[in-house]
């Protein structure tokens, strides 16, 4: 099936650092998504995007629904110890109501 | 609490054998769906259910058989597993936001389950 490229497959970082991943497709999305997946867990939303252009905080993360339409980022300022996880991105189209997903990217703070 | 739950957590079995995955959500979600995680795959759906009695195939659907004759259930059952289907398995619900328009149900809110681990020997 359809999977978004998601971008990087994984990060590692200092404590305080800025983070950023972005997710691209070759089609157009109605929808953009974010999800993390903490160790043992199963994935939570952090934001959804529902318009092109649009730009949505969520404390100290920030997610943008590209103008094209087929990308997203997702921002992570001042990272913390609790940030580690692994990051999802989802997109939903026109065709059918399913969810595609990106591979992940997996955010490692190093000590 | 507002929630999905699995069962068994854990799982070790031997090839051949029938399992059932339970999965069970209190949010009167319309949509559900089962998913397998692996490593450098994310997240593949396999089979998915708009609502009661209306089930259909995800992306990997093959060896998997689900059913939805309740609206909070939505079992996942390998009548005979293979090592193959060794996976980390979650189970999601989602429709408790109403779009404009409403494309009947909403799938993008999804609640994930905390996951069941499957191993095949």
């Amino acid at each position: 099936g359809q999977q978004l490229n998601q971008s990087p497959q994984s990060m590692f970082i200092q404590e305080g650092e800025d983070v950023s991943m972005n997710c691209t497709s070759s089609s157009i999305f109605n929808t953009w998504l974010w999800y993390k997946q903490d160790p043992g867990e199963g994935p939570v939303l952090l934001i959804a995007l529902y318009k092109a252009g649009e730009l949505t905080s969520n404390g100290r993360l920030t997610a943008q629904f590209g103008i094209t339409r087929k990308d997203s980022f997702l921002n992570i300022s001042a990272s913390i110890p609790s940030d580690v996880g692994i990051y999802f991105c989802a997109g939903q189209g026109d065709s059918n109501y399913q969810l595609i997903w990106g591979a992940g990217t997996k955010l490692i703070i190093k000590p | 609490e507002a929630q999905v739950t699995q069962n068994p957590r854990y799982l070790i079995t031997v090839t051949g054998k029938k399992l059932t995955v339970t999965c069970s959500q209190n949010m009167n979600h319309e949509y559900m769906s089962w998913y397998r995680q692996d490593p450098g795959l994310g997240l593949r759906q396999i089979y998915y259910s708009m609502n009661v009695e209306v089930t259909d195939k995800g992306d990997v659907p093959e060896g998997y058989k689900v059913s939805r004759k309740e609206k909070r259930n939505f079992p996942l059952i390998l009548e005979s597993p293979s090592p193959n289907q060794t996976s980390l398995y979650f189970c999601a619900s989602g429709g408790d936001r109403k779009k404009q328009g409403a494309n009947p149900p909403d799938t993008d809110t999804q609640y994930f389950g905390p996951g069941t681990r499957l191993t095949v020997l």
